[in-house]
C-alpha cells in the first residue's frame, strides 16, 4: 500500500513570500495532520483536518493555514514567510483506528 | 500541561550494547502512547503503540514497554542499522493531536 506522499521535496521561498505545500494521505484514511519540525526542535502540531474540516489547531499564527480536499488529500498554506519559518514541515494520516503515520516531509527553506 | 520528555539526548552504543530509551509524560488523559523511528531527512516510521500500563509489544531488537508515567523502549544486541533518532508521542484525550518529544539520538558503533 501507498504511503503517505507529500511534495514538493524542498521549497525555497523568499521573505514575505507565500508557500504552498501538499499531502496525499494513505488511502482509506480520513485524517491529516500537519506538524512543523524545526531544526533541533520536536514535531510541533499545526493542523487536524478530518472529513474535510478543520478539527484542531496548535499555537501557530493565522498565516498558516490549510484545507481539506473531498479526496482527503490536504495542503499547508503558509502566508507571509518568515525566517523562522524555516523547518521541515511532515504531514500524518490515520484513519479511526489511529496510529498516524507520516510521510518524508517537505523541507522549507526561507532566504 | 501536557508534556513529554525523553532521555537520555544522545546515546553511543557498541554493537551488541543492550540499553533502554526512556519516555516520561505528565498528561490529563492517556489514549495511546506511540513510538517512532526518524532517519535523517526522512518522516518519523511508526514502531508501536502502547494504550494501557503493563502493556509490552515487541518488534525484532525493540520491545517497548508502558508504566502509568513512563515509557522504556529496549534495544536488545543492537545493530549500526538500529541506528536513528527515536521519538515518543503520546494522544491525549480528546484532542487528537500527538504530543512529542524531542526524542533520542541513538547511535550504534560495529
Amino acid at each position: 500500500e501507498a504511503g503517505v506522499t507529500q511534495s514538493p521535496t524542498h521549497l525555497i521561498k523568499t521573505r514575505g513570500q507565500q508557500a504552498t505545500l501538499r499531502c496525499s494521505p494513505i488511502s482509506g484514511h480520513t485524517s491529516v495532520y500537519w506538524y512543523q519540525q524545526a531544526l533541533g526542535l520536536g514535531l510541533q502540531f499545526l493542523l487536524w483536518y478530518d472529513e474535510g474540516e478543520e478539527r484542531n489547531r496548535g499555537i501557530f499564527p493565522p498565516r498558516f493555514s490549510g484545507r481539506q480536499f473531498p479526496n482527503y488529500s490536504s495542503e499547508l498554506n503558509v502566508n507571509a514567510l518568515e525566517l523562522e519559518d524555516s523547518a521541515l514541515y511532515l504531514c500524518a494520516s490515520s484513519n479511526a483506528q489511529r496510529p498516524q503515520h507520516f510521510g518524508d516531509g517537505t523541507r522549507l527553506s526561507i532566504l | 500541561e501536557d508534556q513529554v520528555t525523553q532521555s537520555p539526548e544522545a546515546l553511543r552504543l557498541q554493537e551488541g550494547e543492550s540499553s533502554s530509551l526512556n519516555c516520561s509524560y505528565t498528561v490529563s488523559g492517556l489514549r495511546g502512547l506511540f513510538w517512532y523511528r526518524q532517519d535523517p531527512g526522512k518522516g518519523p516510521e511508526f514502531l508501536f503503540t502502547l494504550y494501557s500500563a503493563g502493556e509490552e509489544k515487541e518488534k525484532e531488537r525493540l520491545k517497548a514497554t508502558l508504566t502509568k508515567k513512563e515509557s522504556f523502549l529496549h534495544i536488545t544486541a543492537p545493530k549500526p542499522e538500529d541506528s536513528a533518532t527515536y521519538l515518543c508521542a503520546v494522544d491525549t484525550s480528546g484532542t487528537y493531536k500527538y504530543i512529542f518529544g524531542t526524542g533520542t539520538r541513538l547511535k550504534v558503533l560495529a
